[in-house]
């Protein structure tokens, strides 16, 4: 499976937006990169996933480096909500379609 | 609303009984369950791919007599820790996605188990 790296947090103020880094350097041609965020005590939340082309939508930006070896994940006005910990995933694109977790980026919304 | 739904939510037993939970697939037919386990502070472990009508698929290091998957519909697969011991104590969740390596995976809300 193809490997991501995130920092192990991050920490930002309200109401600010917020780029959460995540390389993958042996990202595959046809890999997608999937975010996904978990809040306490809950199971993980689909954020936002993209192949090549920047994305947009009503949660998050997904900005794409054009060799596709990192990716940024934009939320544009932070809210005390948002604060998670991030995962970047590339997905499995061999056929078993299984996500494949890293350490993610524990993400604080300061007041 | 929901598009998986775990059951329970949390659970206690003792050690040396058999827990299972469900997942079911509320919004599609999910020929493709997955089960992971999280301990605290920690990123999801991927456990075992769970197949509709065949055998499931276990991750390297994870004891398929243990940890008991069953898919026998396309809208249900349960996980039984059978003989739970307080080392399985974690918190256990289901995802599924529809068919397609470029859709969205949609998560339960997770078990937490305790073993006392």
């Amino acid at each position: 499976d193809a490997k991501t790296t995130q920092p192990n947090s991050m920490e930002s103020n309200e109401e600010e937006p917020v780029h959460l880094p995540c390389n993958h350097s042996t990202i595959s041609g046809t890999d997608y990169i999937h975010w996904y965020r978990q809040l306490p005590s809950q199971g993980p939340e689909y954020v936002i996933h993209g192949l090549t082309s920047n994305v947009n939508n009503r949660m998050a930006s997904l900005a794409i480096a054009e060799d596709r070896k990192s990716s940024t994940l934009i939320l544009h006005r932070a809210t005390l909500r948002d604060a998670a910990v991030y995962y970047c995933i590339l997905r499995d694109s061999g056929g078993a379609q299984k996500l494949v977790f890293g350490q993610g980026t524990r993400l604080t919304i300061n007041p | 609303g929901a598009v998986v739904s775990q059951h329970p939510s949390r659970v206690i037993c003792k050690s040396g009984t058999s827990v299972k939970i469900e997942c079911r697939s509320l919004d599609f037919q999910a020929t493709t369950m997955f089960w992971y386990r999280q301990f605290p502070k920690k990123s999801l472990m991927l456990m075992a791919t769970s197949n509709e009508g065949s055998k499931a698929t276990y991750e390297q290091g994870v004891e398929k007599d243990k940890f008991l998957i069953n898919h026998a519909s396309l809208t249900l697969s349960t996980l039984t820790v059978t003989s739970a011991h307080p080392e399985d104590s974690s918190f256990y969740i289901c995802s599924t996605c529809r068919q397609g390596w470029s859709t969205e995976a949609f998560f339960g809300q997770g078990t937490r188990l305790t073993v006392v």
